[in-house]
């Protein structure tokens, strides 16, 4: 099966509101997790990582939460503006050891005036 | 913030021809790659060189090849397109961060459809 994959392939809301993206892993040694960002038309861009032995991180307007007991990773975004509006990727280090990142099936986030 | 180049921004070809997708970064990372990505589907790994001289083949299997003659410059091709060839590819590079995992910079890709 896949090693990370996310919960829901779509997520609307309304502007202001804020966004909880969800992804599961299977592999319990993975030990680095990031997550990505793809507007319309180009390349996936970094928004915020965290390692195995953290459970939150917060940057700004984001939070990356990871909890290992379940696998699960999410990513939430506070007070979502339409420049949100995205498809979201999360990744994990190659559960091998070659450090190369594994991506998931991605969300797609919808803001809605 | 890295800076990364991939040309051209979109190619339509017809079956049998033979192209190469470029891809130039600015910023000497030793790191880059080759995705294949699938609109709205995850990236999948076909190619990486971590410095000149230096390829690998990823993890899906992909009938394109590349070569990493210099540092900045990493380009993908394909000896006779085929239509299920048809696909973005996404051209990334990385620094390193001392130990661990690198954080990937991606070009804006490369929509090739194959008629």
């Amino acid at each position: 099966g896949e090693s990370v994959g996310l919960h829901l392939p779509t997520l609307s809301v309304q502007e202001g509101d804020n966004s909880i993206i969800n992804c599961a892993y299977s592999n319990s040694a993975s030990d680095y997790f990031i997550w990505y960002k793809q507007e319309s038309g180009k390349g996936p861009q970094f928004i915020i990582d965290i390692r195995s032995n953290m459970d939150k991180r917060q940057g700004q307007r984001v939070t990356v939460l990871l909890n290992k007991t379940v696998k699960h990773l999410s990513l939430q975004i506070a007070a979502t503006q339409p420049g949100d509006s995205a498809v979201y990727f999360c990744a994990e280090t190659d559960p091998g050891g070659s450090e190369k990142l594994v991506f998931g099936k991605g969300t797609k986030l919808t803001v809605n005036p | 913030e890295a800076d990364i180049y991939q040309t051209p921004r979109y190619l339509v070809i017809g079956t049998g021809k033979k192209i190469t997708l470029e891809c130039s970064q600015t910023m000497g990372h030793d790191k880059m790659y080759w995705y294949q990505q699938d609109p709205g589907m995850e990236l999948h790994l076909i190619h990486y060189s971590y410095g000149v001289n230096s390829t690998e083949k990823g993890d899906l299997s992909s009938e394109s090849t590349v070569s990493r003659i210099r540092t900045e410059h990493f380009p993908l091709t394909l000896e006779s397109a085929r239509p299920s060839h048809t696909s973005q590819y996404l051209c990334a590079s990385s620094v390193e961060r001392g130990a661990g995992p690198e954080k990937l910079f991606f070009g804006s890709g490369t929509q090739l459809s194959v008629l």
